[in-house]
């Protein structure tokens, strides 16, 4: 099993429609967790770290459970500039980062 | 505030040569790791350093490659006697000394090898 599993994708959605993102990860004893968004041909950039009481950002939420190691990431109201490839990160500390496959996304007008 | 820094941003070289790629951590930062990307495939980490000691370098090759993270300067990745399959983006990241802060990334070197 892989440490960081991610839904396929790609997603294909309308503008305006809402998505959510999932995301599993195998080690219990991961601590930190982040959604990045990645365009094509550009580095990763952090979208939002995650907390365990779940946390909005705008159009964004993301929530943590612990119990299931899952991680989801919900967009509402979709725009075209929400297209790009989402990761989803789980560090140990004083480990490495591990990053998810990556989802896909491209919202369509 | 500089961001993570990168040079080259662009490299090409010939099979069998080297490729030395520089990265410069956030002001502040004493993490750095680097990643590859394949075209079309995800980041595949490679090691993660501190300042003057390699903390993780499980998934690096074990013959060719390289990294170091020096007291004084840039971390660099050396790739040596390079061939077709090492044509990659090589993304360099660095966070605070708290290694479960979230990581910042350069721009990235694409190297093309001929």
């Amino acid at each position: 099993r892989k440490e960081v599993e991610q839904d396929p994708g790609p997603f294909n959605v309308p503008e305006g429609a809402t998505v959510a993102f999932n995301c599993t990860y195998s080690n219990s004893a991961s601590q930190s967790f982040f959604w990045y968004r990645q365009d094509c041909r550009k580095e990763p950039k952090l979208l939002m770290s995650v907390y365990s009481s779940g946390n909005e950002d705008g159009r964004f939420t993301a929530q943590l459970n612990r119990a299931s190691q899952y991680i989801s990431l919900l967009i509402r109201d979709s725009k075209l500039s929400d297209s790009a490839t989402y990761l989803c990160v789980v560090n140990i500390a004083g480990q490495n980062f591990v990053f998810g496959p990556g989802t896909r996304l491209s919202v369509l007008p | 505030n500089a961001g993570v820094m990168q040079n080259p941003r662009h490299l090409v070289r010939r099979r069998g040569q080297e490729a030395r790629l520089r990265c410069s951590p956030m002001k502040g930062h004493s993490h750095v790791y680097w990643y590859r990307q394949l075209p079309e495939e995800g980041l595949k980490f490679m090691v993660y350093l501190q300042k003057e000691n390699i903390i993780d370098e499980s998934g690096m090759p074990k013959e060719r490659f390289s990294a170091e993270f020096p007291k004084e300067g840039p971390s660099i990745l050396r790739i040596q006697q390079v061939v077709r399959g090492d044509s990659a983006a090589y993304f360099c990241a660095s966070s605070p000394a708290i290694s479960y802060n979230e990581q910042f990334f350069g721009p990235g070197t694409r190297l093309t090898v001929l």
